[in-house]
């Protein structure tokens, strides 16, 4: 079956980095998706990964790793606005989405 | 409109009444989800459509029915609502399957009661 795990919550610091994992088990792959959702509002786009590596968009990058089913979104120089919960998604084998619980991201001043 | 609009934005309705929240894009997008969104539990497909005139149960299908008569719109119904249907709905597009981005609406919170 499907399943994908991430961290229910998580705090860091403003301006500092935090690492956001997500683990997924699917019977094929077909890439992976990393979503924002600030409290209250809808799911917005972040990025989709299908080669393993590290893809870098500004001050966010998503990292894959097909072999070991793992994923992190990396978010450096955090702002108060990034406070937000992100989940983590894979396509299934019916091709339609499905969707880890989200992690909360909280940030200190 | 730009995008993708839900209506309405919340709604307080009486157990055993029925209830179609509405879902509208302008992008032309073949493919559209509804999805329910409960604390602690990821977003869970109710239903989708890969194109027009075309229909899909997704996890959650019971309770629920859809229809999609045109590319544009993608109402969602609740026949006899029930207590357990109380959380929030968002409705989204694609422009292809779900191997490309997804673009929601702002969400339906429906409480049932």
């Amino acid at each position: 079956g499907q399943n994908i795990d991430q961290p229910t919550e998580m705090t860091a610091t403003e301006g500092a980095i935090v690492q956001i994992n997500c683990t997924y088990q699917t019977s094929g792959f077909n890439g992976l998706f990393w979503y924002q959702q600030h409290a209250g509002e809808a799911p917005t786009f972040l990025s989709y990964n299908v080669l393993d590596g590290l893809e870098e968009k500004g001050r966010f990058s998503s990292f894959l790793s097909r072999s070991k089913g793992y994923s992190y979104l990396l978010l450096k120089e955090l702002q108060m606005k990034d406070s937000a919960s992100y989940l983590c998604a894979v396509p299934d084998s019916n091709y339609q989405l499905i969707w880890g619980a989200g992690t909360k991201l909280i940030i200190k001043p | 409109i730009a995008g993708i609009t839900q209506a309405p934005t919340s709604q307080i309705l009486a157990a055993g009444r029925r209830m179609t929240l509405r879902c509208t894009q302008d992008m032309r997008h073949n493919a559209m989800y509804w999805y329910r969104q409960d604390l602690g539990l990821g977003l869970r497909l109710i239903h989708y459509s890969n194109t027009a005139g075309t229909t899909g149960k997704g996890e959650v299908p019971d309770g629920y029915s859809v229809s999609r008569a045109n590319t544009d719109d993608f109402p969602l119904t609740l026949a006899s609502a029930v207590p357990s249907q109380t959380s929030v709905y968002f409705c989204a597009s694609s422009d292809g399957n779900a191997y490309t981005e997804a673009f929601f609406g702002q969400g339906t919170r429906l409480t049932v009661v």
